[in-house]
Parts: structure tokens; sequence; C-alpha cells
């Protein structure tokens, strides 16, 4: 069965610091990756999903991420993290062919300081 | 419409009594999914509509929970008996492909509180 792990529950940087939010997966192929953001009192919006092809994902709001699939992973970045990056992040897995719904991971909370 | 709305934003029922949430998916998306999402918690699978096939209800906690799609469009999620385990925001989310592969739009939920 699929499954997704997001080691972080909560992580604090600094605004203009690096940011790198970790993401596992469980699946026995090659799957479909989506990253999406969650502002307070929002719904979740995507950031940006990998399917094949190149394992550098650009996305939205300035994230990438990369797909490893040695390691299994699909973790976010961003090279400045601005004070409206503070929101909660979530890794989702879907399974290629058929229909498909996502598997999510429990979020990882991002709070920024000035 | 232009994103997926989801009605009412907040409800607050006793335990017990039954509720609906109902969400309007974005016109022309055929999959159409619920999730909920409790208080610290990862969003949580509940139900899948696709087109005119049968649903994937395989996430439904417990056989208080049931929904629905009308044509194709609105979807009812109802929940019978409420307990205070039910408190969660329920989201709404709905795509264009049934494979779900160009991502979900997702509703702003509705905040449900069991007292």
């Amino acid at each position: 069965a699929q499954s997704v792990t997001q080691p972080d529950i909560h992580i604090t940087v600094s605004e203009g610091a690096s940011l790198e939010l970790r993401c596992n997966y469980s699946y026995g192929a090659t799957p479909y990756l989506f990253w999406y953001v969650q502002s307070p009192g929002q719904g979740l919006q995507l950031l940006l999903k990998y399917f094949s092809g190149d394992t550098l994902v650009q996305g939205i709001k300035g994230f990438e991420a990369e797909f490893k699939r040695s390691q299994s992973s699909f973790n976010l970045r961003k090279p400045s993290v601005h004070w409206s990056d503070a929101a909660e992040y979530f890794c989702a897995v879907g399974a290629t062919g058929g229909y498909n719904k996502l598997i999510f991971g429990a979020g990882t909370r991002l709070a920024v300081h000035p | 419409g232009a994103g997926v709305s989801q009605s009412p934003s907040n409800k607050v029922t006793e335990k017990g009594k039954d509720v609906e949430l109902r969400c309007d998916p974005i016109s022309g998306h055929t999959a159409l999914y619920w999730y909920r999402q409790s208080l610290g918690q990862g969003l949580e699978f509940l139900i899948y509509f696709q087109g005119n096939s049968a649903p994937d209800k395989s996430g439904l906690p417990s056989d208080r929970f049931s929904a629905e799609r009308t044509g194709g469009s609105v979807s009812t999620l109802t929940i019978q008996r409420t307990q205070q385990e039910d408190s969660a925001v329920y989201l709404c989310a709905s795509s264009l492909d049934g494979q779900g592969a160009l991502g979900y739009t997702f509703g702003s939920g509705t905040r449900l509180t069991v007292v």
C-alpha cells in the first residue's frame, strides 16, 4: 500500500534562509508525487507535481522538489524563504494508472522568523 | 464556478445529531474526493466519485458516514448520529481527470465541531 512520511512535524527558519522539507514515500512503482500548501483558514493549494521525466520539478512561489528514486524521496526546497511562506505543507503520493486517490503525509508546519 | 465550494464553512452540532456537508466541484471536473483533516493529523481519504462509476468508499470510517453525488456534480457527505471524534475539517476536492494526475483543487473545507 502507498504511504507517505513527513519526518518533520514543525520547522522554524529565519526569513531569507533556505528551506528543505522532507518527504519519503512507499510505493512499488513510479508514483505521482505532489506538494500542497495550506495557509491558515485556507484550502490546500498545489505547489508542484512530478509524474515522469526530469527529476527536478519547478513549482509556484519559487519552490522546487527533487524526485530521488533510490531514496524514495521527494523533498521540497526553496532557496530563500519569505514570511508569507509560513503555512503547513503536505506531500502526497498517487498511484500511476487507473483512477487515483492521493495519500497524504501528516504535514510539516513551517514558521518563519523575521 | 471558479473553484470548489463547500458549505457550511463551520458547523457546530450536538452529539447524536445528523449533519450534511455539501460540496460543489468545479464545472466539468469528473472526479470528486472527500478527505477529513483532524487536528494535528494529515488528510484522511474518505470517498471518491468518478463519473458514473461506483464510488470508492474504502475510506469511510463507519457506517454512520455516507456520501452521494447527484448528476455527476454536487456531492453531499452525511454523518449520522455524530460523535465527538467526528470533529474535524472535512475537505472536498475535484479534478479534471479520474487519475488525479492533474492535481486536485480543494475547497476551503467545513469545520465540524460536535459538542
